[in-house]
């Protein structure tokens, strides 16, 4: 059974900080890592993907990967009160097949 | 381009009855996934369509099913519906053939079983 590890949260920042969300995985083979934005009520949104072992930019997010510790990471500087929601990581398994984990609750305060 | 639509947005069946969801790709799309997510699972793959053929299938009862249409529209029955089955389902749409994995979520079609 192949797994995505995400802590629960919530994770709670103060506007303007950096939030930090990380993820783990247990497939070794995964090469397709995504980052999903979900509101309470909505569908998943998403906002970042990563194929190689680095950083990956756009605006105030960074995806960083690791495969060799089998590690995903989603950086959100600036964070604003809008950015609250869950963010969910997901791993491609093959064809178009994603594992989710379970999300992680982020919670920016004015 | 328009996003990925569902239909119905809301539903209420029966235990027992059986019910049809639809999912329209973005234009352009041939993959379309399935998952359900509920709040003690999570999102869970149901099954992915490209060119109409089945290529995956997760770990869901038979009562589950699906297909795609030569225009990739894609279509998910759920038979015998049973009070766990209330979920939120959900399809994405991607173009792998291009090399992107990336997929795209629609709203969602609401179900409730009662």
């Amino acid at each position: 059974q192949k797994e995505v590890e995400q802590n629960s949260g919530p994770l709670s920042v103060p506007e303007g900080a950096i939030a930090s969300l990380n993820c783990t995985y247990s497939d070794r083979g995964s090469q397709s890592f995504f980052w999903y934005r979900q509101y309470s009520g909505k569908s998943p949104e998403l906002i970042m993907s990563i194929y190689s072992n680095g950083d990956k930019e756009d605006g105030r997010f960074t995806a960083q990967l690791n495969k060799a510790s089998q590690y995903v990471s989603l950086l959100i500087r600036d964070s604003q009160p809008s950015d609250s929601a869950t963010y969910l990581c997901a791993v491609n398994e093959g064809y178009s097949t994603l594992t989710f984990g379970k999300g992680t609750m982020l919670l920016v305060s004015p | 381009k328009a996003g990925v639509t569902q239909t119905p947005r809301y539903l209420i069946k029966t235990r027992g009855q059986q019910v049809t969801l639809s999912c329209s790709p973005i234009s352009g799309h041939r993959s379309v996934s399935w998952y359900q997510q509920t709040p003690g699972q999570g999102l869970q793959f149901l099954f992915e369509y490209f060119s109409e053929t089945q290529r995956n299938k997760g770990n869901f009862p038979g009562r589950f099913s699906g297909r795609q249409f030569s225009n990739s529209r894609s279509e998910m029955n759920v038979s015998t519906l049973e009070l766990g089955d209330s979920a939120l389902y959900l399809c994405a749409s991607s173009n792998p053939s291009e090399g992107a994995y990336e997929q795209y979520f629609g709203p969602g079609t609401r179900l409730t079983v009662t």
